[in-house]
């Protein structure tokens, strides 16, 4: 019973560079959330999908980033034109279903490096 | 928005003391407060949470307690072990989003 999945682990990128981060959810999880972590700071909430539809982004800068999460294959999360301070790490969390509250697990998350 | 607040920042105990740590919340529509542990290169690890039709909730050494009114909440660790050790995240939700508190960074002496 795999846990929530993401990959790569680790992501170095030179400035203007793009960036891709996956996110597999737990089986049987159809709703995905992207978080963003500085270091030594809480996690700020970036995008919440379902199956093909983008959710919530409230959380998610207008340029540059955008997230995915087809009907086969993983959630994505792309940076474009990747600058120093996306350098962070990015985690992914699934629940099963929505309702007013709902457990979220989070994967190991990605950490970006932008040289 | 929701604004989550945590303190303290840092918590060092002896091993077998307990650990308490605190949040407050600003939305009173929030009515879920998980905690999360997180070690160091980890991701967050749900370890307690409580439901606000639920003013106290406990397993094993750890306990959750919710005071609505005043809007704030608690975790509470007691015979604390070395392996307790981490970065513990509060956060409160009232739909899509979670608002995380900047963290506790506990460490327990042996």
């Amino acid at each position: 019973n795999a846990g929530v999945m993401q990959n790569p682990r680790h992501l170095v990128r030179r400035r203007g560079q793009e960036a891709r981060l996956r996110c597999s959810p737990m089986k049987g999880h159809s709703h995905v959330y992207w978080y963003r972590q500085l270091p030594e700071e809480g996690l700020k909430f970036m995008v919440y999908l379902q199956k093909e539809n983008i959710i919530d982004e409230s959380g998610m800068p207008k340029e540059r980033f955008s997230a995915e999460f087809p009907k086969e294959g993983p959630s994505i999360l792309r940076i474009q034109q990747v600058v120093r301070g996306d350098s962070a790490a990015y985690f992914c969390a699934s629940s099963p279903k929505v309702r007013a509250s709902n457990e979220q697990f989070f994967g190991p998350g990605t950490r970006l490096t932008v040289l | 928005g929701e604004n989550v607040e945590q303190h303290p920042s840092t918590l060092s105990v002896q091993e077998g003391d307990s650990a308490v740590i605190k949040c407050t919340y600003s939305d009173s529509a929030s009515n879920y407060f998980p905690w999360y542990k997180q070690e160091l290169g980890k991701g967050p690890q749900l370890i307690i949470d409580i439901r606000s039709n639920v003013g106290e909730k406990k397993d094993q050494r750890i306990a959750v307690t919710l005071n609505k009114t005043a809007k704030h909440f608690s975790l509470h660790i007691t015979e604390t072990q070395p392996e307790d050790s981490a970065v513990y995240f509060c956060a409160a939700s009232g739909g899509n989003q979670f608002y995380f508190g900047t963290g506790t960074s506990l460490t327990v002496i042996p």
